[in-house]
């Protein structure tokens, strides 16, 4: 299968501060990228849908301005969290899927665990 | 609207088998998926149905029934390691994954 990484694994930073995520497809090209949220015990929560060179989509009640989504590359989406405060610590997960592969499976990352103090 | 149901947690002994059911409604099918996820890790993918039948990998075999919005996770042979979120996954007709809440297996000695 495919291989998806992301950078970093985990992350702790102060309230009010930024921190950026990056997801990166390591051997073949991803047109559509996916951003995951996962609080403790709970299933995944698609946050948006970003596609290279365009606006990423996002989910209803995922605001734009705080959640920050480029897909600048068919190998790199990041995802930046402004302004993060103690609710936004969770379990974010990338997703892509291959070009060729509108039916088949969606590869993950391992995760960024962000912790906001 | 889109809903896919699990149970929320099931118990299974050492060696034995476990089957973890899953029902959905969603606009369109596209496909069906198991996923497999240990706890603070990412999912893994496990199995995908887009027919009816039963598609067996391993200790691990799943069943689909698009009629009856019915599909289903064997796992044969338990093994410890195999305590983890099982996570049921259909994609509808605008190839958009609808997920399960996931259902916590755990396995006993």
């Amino acid at each position: 299968g495919a291989v998806v990484s992301q950078h970093p694994s985990w992350v702790i930073c102060k309230s009010g501060t930024s921190v950026k995520i990056e997801c990166r497809s390591l051997d073949f090209q991803a047109t559509t990228m996916f951003w995951y949220r996962q609080f403790p015990k709970q299933s995944l929560m698609l946050m948006a849908t970003s596609n290279e060179g365009s606006k990423a989509t996002y989910e209803q009640g995922v605001e734009k301005d705080k959640f920050l989504i480029n897909h600048a590359s068919l190998t790199l989406s990041t995802l930046t969290v402004t302004s993060a405060h103690p609710e936004d610590s969770s379990f974010y997960i990338c997703s892509t899927r291959s070009v060729a592969g509108e039916a088949y499976e969606q590869y993950f990352g391992p995760g960024t665990r962000l912790t906001v103090t | 609207g889109q809903n896919i149901d699990q149970p929320t947690e099931m118990t299974a002994t050492e060696g034995a088998i476990v089957q973890i059911n899953c029902t959905y409604q969603t606009s369109g099918f596209n496909g069906l998926f198991w996923y497999q996820q240990h706890a603070g890790e990412a999912p893994t993918f496990l199995s995908y149905n887009v027919l009816d039948g039963l598609e067996e990998k391993g200790r691990f075999s799943s069943f689909l029934s698009r009629s009856k919005g019915y599909s289903y996770l064997l796992l044969k042979e338990l093994q410890m390691k195999d305590s983890a979120s099982y996570l049921c996954a259909v994609k509808d007709s605008n190839y958009q994954l609808i997920w399960g809440a996931g259902t916590k297996l755990i396995i006993k000695p």
